[in-house]
């Protein structure tokens, strides 16, 4: 158990809809990354947040926004969905911004119908 | 722009044999590589990591090399177990703490 959990583990909505997902890092852990594994892409970095300010971003679609909350946990938001969008979803954290090692949730798996 | 390739994309080996799992990073900037072992359904799982000032690490049947002049680094597991059957992933880190993977090794252990 790494200690970064994810919520919910399994969701399954409709193209058009929109989502969110929870992440909680581990304790004592400021910056949350998001990223998306698909069969295709592998795992692709979307977003860091450290502290509650957004630190670094990836290829993440204008339909997706982010945001950390003042008790570090953070959601990401989904909206408009597409069948493409189908994938599992990590958060990740870690103490520091910057070279500190990175611990990963169980995921988010999101099926799009 | 940052990339990283990982090499083979699947890998078979019998009990007892040593894995080889090698990467190369495109940014120089790079400084922190780590590696992470994903079992079905679950997230990714740290088993060791490199910085840029030292060349090799080894935690028991796990090792990694990092060639900083090359922009190589491989991942050496010694006396396969079938619990090693897993996807490895490789990863590069420098400005921040984003990290910018490799597309993976499926690694398959026979009894």
């Amino acid at each position: 158990d790494s200690g970064v959990t994810q919520t919910p583990k399994h969701l399954i909505t409709a193209t058009g809809q929109r989502v969110t997902l929870r992440c909680s890092p581990r304790s004592g852990d400021l910056s949350v990354y998001w990223y998306q594994q698909s069969l295709d892409q592998g795992l692709q970095f979307l977003i860091q947040y450290y502290n509650g300010e957004e630190r670094a971003k990836g290829n993440i679609l204008e339909r997706f926004s982010a945001q950390q909350f003042p008790d570090l946990h953070s959601e990401l938001n989904l909206s408009s969905l597409e069948l493409g969008d189908s994938a599992l979803y990590f958060c990740a954290s870690s103490y520091g911004d910057s070279g500190n090692t990175i611990y990963f949730g169980e995921g988010s798996w999101l099926t799009v119908v | 722009g940052e990339n990283v390739e990982q090499h083979p994309s699947t890998l078979s080996v019998q009990e007892g044999d040593s894995a080889v799992i090698k990467c190369t990073y495109s940014d120089s900037a790079s400084n922190y590589f780590p590696w992470y072992k994903q079992e079905l359904g679950k997230g990714p799982q740290l088993i060791i990591d490199i910085r840029s000032n030292v060349g090799e690490k080894k935690d028991q049947r796990i090792a990694v090399t990092l060639n900083k002049t090359a922009k190589h680094f491989s991942l050496h597991i010694t006396e396969t177990q079938p619990e090693d059957s897993a996807v490895y992933f490789c990863a590069a880190s420098h400005q921040g703490g984003k990290l910018i993977f490799g597309q993976g090794t499926e690694l398959s252990v026979k009894p």
